[in-house]
């Protein structure tokens, strides 16, 4: 079993729909969380970063952890043609837990959002 | 905020010879700095974490005789590849953070192929 468990989709939605993405992990140590997009032949660009459980808001973003569940979500408001990337989930148990700075990511689901 | 920058984005070269990589923070400073290779259509394998003034960790797997990384300041790291062959053909991008912690921020990436 994989630490993190991501959709590699392809999802496709249409123009305006919401978007829901989700990661689940098994590592009870994870207390940073992050949601990359990463468009083709480019870096991954951060669009949320959370630490421990809770809900972040960021404009038509909003990213969801609960560490109860070892679940953690990012939703995407009206999503728009140039929302289409691929999303990448990583996660950290930072220096205090032992994981120093690396991420464990998941490997990523592939959006196409059409007109 | 949070810039990271990377040069060349794309290399070719022949098989034999050398390849340097630099990664440069623009706007803070970066405690840590790694860096990533990627296959298509995979997501990003960690092949070393390095710290500023001190020698990098590379993950199992990695030849750090092939892959060498210089950290030696806290806005510049490179990674050179010596005696690059056509396998070593990739999209090798580097992040960094500041504080020693997450989230990391990433470059654009740098295409190579060698030939």
């Amino acid at each position: 079993q994989k630490e993190v468990e991501q959709d590699p989709g392809p999802l496709s939605v249409p123009e305006g729909a919401i978007v829901s993405l989700n990661c689940t992990y098994s590592n009870s140590a994870f207390q940073y969380f992050m949601w990359y997009r990463q468009y083709s032949r480019k870096g991954p660009e951060l669009l949320m970063y959370t630490y421990s459980s809770g809900n972040k808001e960021d404009g038509r973003f909003t990213a969801q952890v609960d560490k109860s569940s070892k679940y953690i979500s990012l939703f995407i408001r009206d999503s728009q043609p140039s929302d289409s990337a691929t999303y990448l989930c990583a996660m950290s148990a930072g220096v205090g837990g032992g994981g120093g700075n690396k991420l464990t990511f998941g490997t990523g689901t592939q959006l196409k959002v059409e007109l | 905020g949070a810039v990271v920058s990377q040069h060349p984005s794309r290399v070719i070269c022949k098989s034999g010879t050398s390849v340097k990589i630099e990664c440069r923070s623009l706007d803070f400073q970066a405690t840590t700095m790694f860096w990533y290779r990627q296959f298509p259509k995979q997501s990003l394998m960690l092949m070393a974490t390095s710290n500023e003034g001190s020698k990098a960790t590379y993950e199992q797997g990695v030849e750090k005789d092939k892959f060498l990384i210089n950290h030696a300041s806290l806005t510049l790291s490179t990674l050179t590849v010596t005696s690059a062959h056509p396998e070593d053909s990739s999209f090798y991008i580097c992040s960094a953070s500041s504080s020693g912690g997450p989230p990391q921020f990433f470059g654009p990436g740098t295409r190579l192929t060698v030939l």
